[in-house]
């Protein structure tokens, strides 16, 4: 079945410490993108990749990293200098050839800053 | 910057009753691609229905569909015979048609009551 996969499902983190979260896909799209979800703010966009070794940053790109190596696989790093890390991170990949495609989007993870 | 405005946080409806979603946006772009998804309480975003700012004709997916005025920048989501399966947070999303992100509203949270 083709989708996308985000691990772990729930994550938590020691203040200080840098987290790495997952996300991979098989449906061969070229467009992938990480957003933040907070209560009452919907999504914001933190980074997104158009092609393999290519990515640029969203609105809320300060304390985070991306790299995009393979088509298939765009984690996201929250680095300590996040001050509010705390959030439901999602996901998505899209056709990047129309932009009328949708954008599909993973399960989330939840990470949690203890 | 796009902006995109989901004025109604709640909103409740009765099983098998007729509910309208509303969502404003701001741009100063023609060609643009607007979306509801729907985000049960599992947290998968699943996309509702898209519109082309292009296309007069409104966009119409079995029960939902959504009347699109583009000269007062609505986009509102009618949800006919509405099912307890409904029930979910449903996000308003635009898309330029120059740019690859995508702008969320805050979301609103619809009740269905048996």
């Amino acid at each position: 079945d083709g989708g996308i996969t985000q691990s772990p499902k729930y994550l938590f983190r020691k203040e200080g410490q840098n987290v790495t979260l997952s996300c991979e896909q098989n449906l061969n799209h070229d467009a992938m993108y990480w957003y933040r979800q907070d209560p009452g703010q919907g999504l914001r966009l933190i980074y997104y990749s158009q092609i393999v070794n290519d990515f640029q940053k969203g609105d809320i790109a300060e304390g985070y990293s991306v790299s995009r190596e393979k088509k298939e696989s765009f984690p996201l790093t929250v680095t300590s200098a996040q001050k509010n890390p705390t959030a439901f991170y999602l996901c998505a990949s899209s056709i990047e050839q129309a932009h009328d495609n949708e954008q599909f989007f993973g399960p989330g993870t939840r990470l949690t800053v203890l | 910057a796009q902006t995109v405005t989901q004025s109604q946080p709640e909103m409740s409806v009765q099983e098998a009753e007729t509910v309208t979603l509303s969502c404003t946006y701001d741009t100063s772009e023609s060609d643009y691609y607007l979306f509801w998804y729907k985000q049960p309480p599992s947290r998968q975003m699943i996309l509702v229905i898209r519109q082309e700012a292009y296309k007069q004709q409104n966009a119409t997916e079995n029960r939902f569909s959504v009347n699109f005025q583009k000269a007062a920048k609505s986009f509102s989501l009618k949800i006919s015979d509405s099912q307890l399966g409904d029930a979910a947070m449903y996000f308003c999303a635009y898309r330029s048609a120059l740019l690859s992100d995508m702008r969320f509203g805050a979301g609103t949270r619809l009740t269905v009551k048996p």
